[in-house]
């Protein structure tokens, strides 16, 4: 089982630039989420979805746009890059959104913007 | 939202039982509790989960309080691979549900 693939891994962009991370699942769950983690610290929801054609805003959702089009994927698209946007992503999906079940993480992208 | 207190490092011998506590005293009936961990240069991993009675499962044991204001993770016997930053997190059923927020963790250090 691949689990949660996440690509690229890497990425540089210059400011202004705009991107598209990418997340994919083969366990067939419905929920899928969006975090970033800056240096040192925890993670921060930017955005999730329940399902296919279903988002929501997380924490920090500004200056990201996520769409659900199928159930495998869940992409993250940068608008117009900005060094505060330099972090690590980590894409996560669990079977439903109920409670009892555990979030599965893919293994990030870290992006630089300079 | 339910949020949780837990301190920011403690550290451990190797091969002796680790206690990870955790503070969540406006828990709702209704959430889960669950406990994350991440390696170095890793994306978090699923660690072990409960609602009421304490759980056990390969990795680890959960300890929850019979008021479920506060639970501890329980690590048998450290190994220096257990060295990560652990996170125990809320998992709501209500409107926010999709939202599961992560604090900052407990970094575990563990020493040979």
């Amino acid at each position: 089982n691949a689990g949660v693939t996440q690509t690229p891994k890497f990425q540089v962009l210059k400011t202004g630039q705009s991107m598209t991370l990418q997340c994919a699942q083969d366990m067939n769950h419905e929920y899928m989420s969006w975090y970033r983690q800056d240096p040192g610290m925890g993670l921060r929801l930017i955005h999730y979805s329940v399902g296919a054609g279903i988002t929501d805003q997380g924490e920090v959702p500004n200056g990201y746009n996520v769409s659900r089009s199928t159930t495998e994927d869940f992409p993250l698209r940068l608008l117009s890059a900005a060094p505060s946007q330099t972090s690590v992503y980590f894409c996560a999906s669990s079977r439903t959104l109920t409670a009892n079940y555990g979030y599965t993480f893919g293994s990030g992208t870290r992006l630089t913007v300079v | 939202d339910a949020k949780t207190t837990q301190p920011n490092s403690m550290e451990s011998n190797e091969e002796e039982p680790v206690h990870l506590p955790c503070n969540h005293s406006t828990i709702s009936g209704t959430d889960y509790i669950h406990w994350y961990r991440q390696l170095p240069s890793q994306g978090p991993e699923y660690v072990i989960h409960g609602l009421t009675s304490n759980v056990n499962n390969r990795m680890a044991s959960l300890a929850i309080a019979e008021d479920r204001k506060s639970s501890t993770l329980i690590l048998h016997r450290a190994t220096l691979r257990d060295a990560a930053v652990y996170y125990c997190i809320l998992r709501v059923i209500n409107t926010n549900a999709g939202k599961s927020t992560f604090g900052d963790g407990t970094t575990l250090t563990v020493k040979p």
